[in-house]
């Protein structure tokens, strides 16, 4: 079964400092995958996505993240991050009749 | 424009009780999801509208009931509500089916006393 593993339940990352939130899925072709942030008491935006293609994605907000099969793994980044940027991360991969399988999270603490 | 919008934002209420979630959207996307999200943070997806008809309807008691009148509307309703139905439900939006979700309401909280 797909399944997506977000290894690190929080990363404290200090204002202006480079961030990778790490994302591992498991899966056997090429997979549907997501990041998804909720800031606090808020809803889910869609970040990123990639389907296909480049392996190096560009998103909303300054984030990119790489697909790299060898490792299965689709990491976020960010060179610099801001206070607003504290948030709650989540990586998604689509299953079968396009749900979304999701990770479970990662809080994202800014220090100033 | 809030592009997702869900009332009401807490829901307080017995066991034993109905209740409904509503849901809009205002971006003119064709597919709408239940989501819920339980105290893991795990969001699970319940189901799923497509142009006002049913496309995914996951493991989900009887007791739910979704409605989409038109596309821009998906509610949620709860019969004999359940300790275990405590959580956020989240309800989502996205251009159509095969694309996910882009745009997500604010959230219900929903306690059961």
């Amino acid at each position: 079964a797909q399944s997506v593993t977000q290894p690190d339940i929080h990363i404290t990352v200090s204002e202006g400092a480079s961030l990778e939130l790490r994302c591992n899925y498991s899966y056997g072709a090429t997979p549907y995958l997501f990041w998804y942030v909720q800031s606090p008491g808020q809803g889910l935006q869609l970040l990123l996505k990639y389907f296909s293609g480049d392996t190096l994605v560009q998103g909303i907000k300054g984030f990119e993240a790489e697909f790299k099969r060898s490792q299965s793994s689709f990491n976020l980044r960010k060179p610099s991050v801001h206070w607003s940027d504290a948030a709650e991360y989540f990586c998604a991969t689509a299953g079968s009749n396009y749900q979304l399988i999701w990770g479970a999270g990662t809080k994202l603490i800014i220090k100033p | 424009d809030t592009a997702v919008s869900q009332t009401p934002k807490y829901l307080v209420t017995q066991m034993g009780n109905d209740k409904s979630i509503k849901c809009e959207q205002n971006l003119g996307h064709d597919t709408m999801y239940w989501y819920k999200q339980d105290s893991k943070k795990f969001l699970k997806i319940m189901f799923s509208y497509n142009n006002k008809e049913l496309i995914i309807n996951e493991t989900v008691p009887n007791r739910f009931s979704p409605k989409s009148p038109d596309k821009a509307h998906l509610n949620l309703h709860i019969n004999s509500l359940e300790l275990g139905d405590s959580a956020v439900y989240f309800c989502a939006s996205s251009l159509g089916e095969g694309q996910p979700p882009q745009h997500f309401g604010d959230g219900t909280r929903l306690s059961i006393l």
